[in-house]
């Protein structure tokens, strides 16, 4: 069965100073991969996926398959950053029918 | 285009009855999961709808079953509640099993 570990339960960082959320997955197959994110009083949204390989809202995230590891950075945390993230990864080889296993979630706050 | 919407919001019921949670998908959109998500966790999977066919399931006991419709909109049904199945429930829909929209969740209290 397939794991995902966020070691982080709270991460606080100053505006403008780098982040890194870290993601480190188990599962013995090839993995999609995908991080989430929920704003204060939102719902749960997409922010990227791996497959895509888009940059959304400064963020960029690394398949390493080595350290079976996908996280996720910024250069510069804004305040409006300060949210729950989830990391989540669905097998790919069973056409997402065995849903998404998330982490459970890393509290970024960013402080002015 | 509309997004996923849940009912209801919050729900409190007592242990050992039945409840049923709604979740209209988003226009386009075929596949159904849901999620319990309790306090201080990640969401975990109970189970997913293809075409109103139930084509994926996460380790949650036979008492949590659903329904997907025509319309592709979907029900939870959880019977014999036990406190621990106090959670956020949340339903998301997709249009290719990967890409996942979520809606806002329903609030269950178990008592």
């Amino acid at each position: 069965a397939q794991r995902v570990t966020q070691p982080e339960k709270l991460l606080s960082v100053f505006k403008g100073a780098p982040v890194e959320l870290k993601c480190n997955y188990s599962y013995s197959g090839s993995p999609e991969l995908f991080w989430y994110v929920q704003y204060s009083r939102q719902r749960l949204q997409l922010l990227l996926r791996h497959i895509s390989r888009e940059s959304i809202k400064g963020f960029t995230a690394d398949l390493n398959k080595g350290e079976t590891s996908f996280h996720l950075k910024k250069p510069f945390a804004q305040e409006e950053d300060s949210a729950m993230y989830y990391c989540a990864l669905i097998p790919y080889s069973g056409g997402g029918a065995d849903g998404l296993t998330f982490g459970k979630g890393t509290h970024l706050i960013i402080q002015p | 285009e509309t997004g996923v919407t849940q009912s209801p919001t919050h729900l409190i019921k007592t242990r050992g009855q039945q409840v049923t949670l709604r979740c209209s998908s988003q226009s386009g959109h075929n596949t159904v999961s849901w999620y319990q998500q309790a306090l201080g966790q990640g969401p975990q999977f109970i189970f997913q709808y293809y075409r109103e066919e139930e084509n994926g399931r996460g380790n949650f006991p036979p008492r949590f079953s659903g329904l997907q419709f025509p319309n592709y909109s979907s029900e939870l049904n959880v019977n014999a509640l036990e406190l621990d199945d106090s959670a956020l429930y949340l339903c998301a829909s997709s249009q290719d099993s990967y890409g996942y929209t979520f809606g806002s969740g329903t609030r269950l209290t178990v008592v």
